[in-house]
């Protein structure tokens, strides 16, 4: 079946820390993987995805990098800042329709001025 | 885009209660999901629609949970009778099949924040 494992939680770190919360995932064919992040009282909302092996999803900072052979999809920034707290989610869409999404259980970050 | 809009925001009933909560998905988009998210089970889906017409809802956990979507741009959650257990935050999402993953995601409301006393 299909499934989504990040690293538990939560995070904590100091502003302008190194960031990296790991996923893998379980997929047959080939998913599209996403990373969704939820602030305080809000939404889920869409912060970057992937399509294919090798692609490479960025945005405000943030990248993840698809690898198909390591079935990771890691979130990585190079210095966090306090407004980054929030829960992240990892997510994988297995037959590329944005229907049957999965998503790993979140990844709580705090970070600290 | 006004993006999808959800009411209400909060609510609080009393257990017993008929609880009904909305969703406008965004235009033009051909999904919609209702989600639960609780701390004990993490983000959970209920039902999807496609084109207004339900399309799996073996995630919705019991009789008490029932959903509508009348036409394209308004779909209801409803509980009948809410028990505390039901407290949580649900949550509405749309997509668009547009045949191209590049351009194919969910997206997501700000939340129903439901406590059932």
């Amino acid at each position: 079946g299909n499934s989504v494992t990040q690293m538990e939680g939560p995070v904590t770190l100091s502003e302008e820390a190194f960031l990296t919360i790991n996923c893998t995932y379980t997929a047959t064919g080939y998913p599209s993987l996403f990373w969704y992040v939820q602030y305080p009282g809000e939404g889920l909302q869409l912060l970057l995805k992937a399509t294919k092996a090798d692609d490479k999803g960025s945005n405000k900072g943030f990248e993840a990098t698809y690898r198909k052979e390591t079935t990771s999809f890691h979130l990585e920034k190079g210095s966090v800042q306090v407004s980054d707290s929030a829960v992240y989610f990892c997510a994988l869409d297995p037959d590329n329709y944005g229907q049957n999404f999965v998503f790993g259980p979140g990844t709580r970050l705090s970070v600290l001025p | 885009d006004a993006g999808v809009i959800q009411s209400p925001r909060h609510e609080v009933t009393e257990m017993g209660q008929e609880v009904t909560l909305r969703c406008k998905p965004i235009s033009g988009h051909d999904y919609l999901f209702w989600y639960r998210q609780t701390m004990m089970r993490g983000l959970e889906l209920l039902i999807y629609f496609n084109n207004n017409v339900p399309i799996d809802d073996s995630g919705m956990p019991e009789d008490r949970f029932s959903a509508k979507m009348p036409n394209a741009s308004f779909s209801t959650l409803k509980i009948q009778p809410s028990e505390p257990r039901d407290s949580a935050v649900y949550f509405c999402a749309s997509s668009k099949t547009a045949g191209d993953p590049s351009t194919t995601t969910q997206y997501f409301g700000p939340g129903t924040r439901l406590l059932v006393l």
